[in-house]
């Protein structure tokens, strides 16, 4: 168990819908990154936080984005989805800002998209 | 042109054999990371290192970074070392820093 969290585990929606993915970094970890797995792509790094800020984008679409709240939590929104999000989207935590840190990651969400 | 680029895609091997797995990353990283994803998806870390060797258990990684190459050895496979191993790299851009950068990731099978 790495200590971080996220809900739901799985989750199937239609196209045009919205989501909310939720992820709670272990205790004391200032950062969290959100990555997405797909066949195709394989895993690809989307946005990270570091204390409530943004920290550094990678591959996150438009329609994408992402928070963390004081709590430390970050939320995922998913919005005017496509049959080619379906995908597992996991968020890791870190205790620093450096993406070069150790990272910890969650059980992931499965999003399927139909 | 992915920037981290893993050796082999596939590897099927008999129960104690001692089996590498490569990795080549073609930018400067901070710290290269060796991931091991089972089929149920979860992701675990199994190393991150940035110079050296480092050891725990069966599992051995290195790292080059004159030659940007690492490897994972596992020594005494098991089947239940069966899974998927991902390198990836810890990158910085710019003033900022980025998340992993990953390889495809090495299918590992061992028969018993």
């Amino acid at each position: 168990d790495s200590g971080v969290t996220q809900t739901p585990k799985h989750l199937i929606t239609a196209t045009g819908q919205r989501v909310t993915l939720r992820c709670s970094p272990r205790s004391g970890d200032l950062s969290v990154y959100w990555y997405q797995q797909s066949l195709d792509q394989g895993l690809q790094f989307l946005i990270q936080y570091y204390n409530g800020e943004e920290r550094a984008k990678g591959n996150i679409l438009e329609r994408f984005s992402a928070q963390q709240f004081p709590d430390l939590h970050s939320e995922l929104n998913l919005s005017s989805l496509e049959l080619g999000d379906s995908a597992l989207y996991f968020c890791a935590s870190s205790v620093g800002p450096s993406g070069g840190g150790e990272q910890y990651f969650g059980p992931g969400t499965r999003l399927t998209v139909t | 042109k992915n920037e981290v680029e893993q050796s082999p895609q596939n590897l099927t091997a008999q129960e104690g054999e001692f089996i590498t797995i490569n990795c080549s990353y073609s930018v400067g990283i901070s710290a290269l990371h060796w991931l091991q994803q089972h089929p149920g998806g979860g992701i675990v870390s199994l190393f991150m290192l940035s110079s050296g060797k480092k050891k725990h258990g069966r599992l051995i990684a290195t790292i080059n970074i004159q030659e940007k190459h690492s490897s994972l050895h596992i020594t005494a496979s098991h089947p239940r070392d069966s899974a998927v191993y991902i390198c990836a790299g810890g990158m910085y851009s710019g003033g900022g820093a980025d998340g992993l950068t990953f390889g495809k990731g090495t299918h590992l099978i061992i028969q018993p």
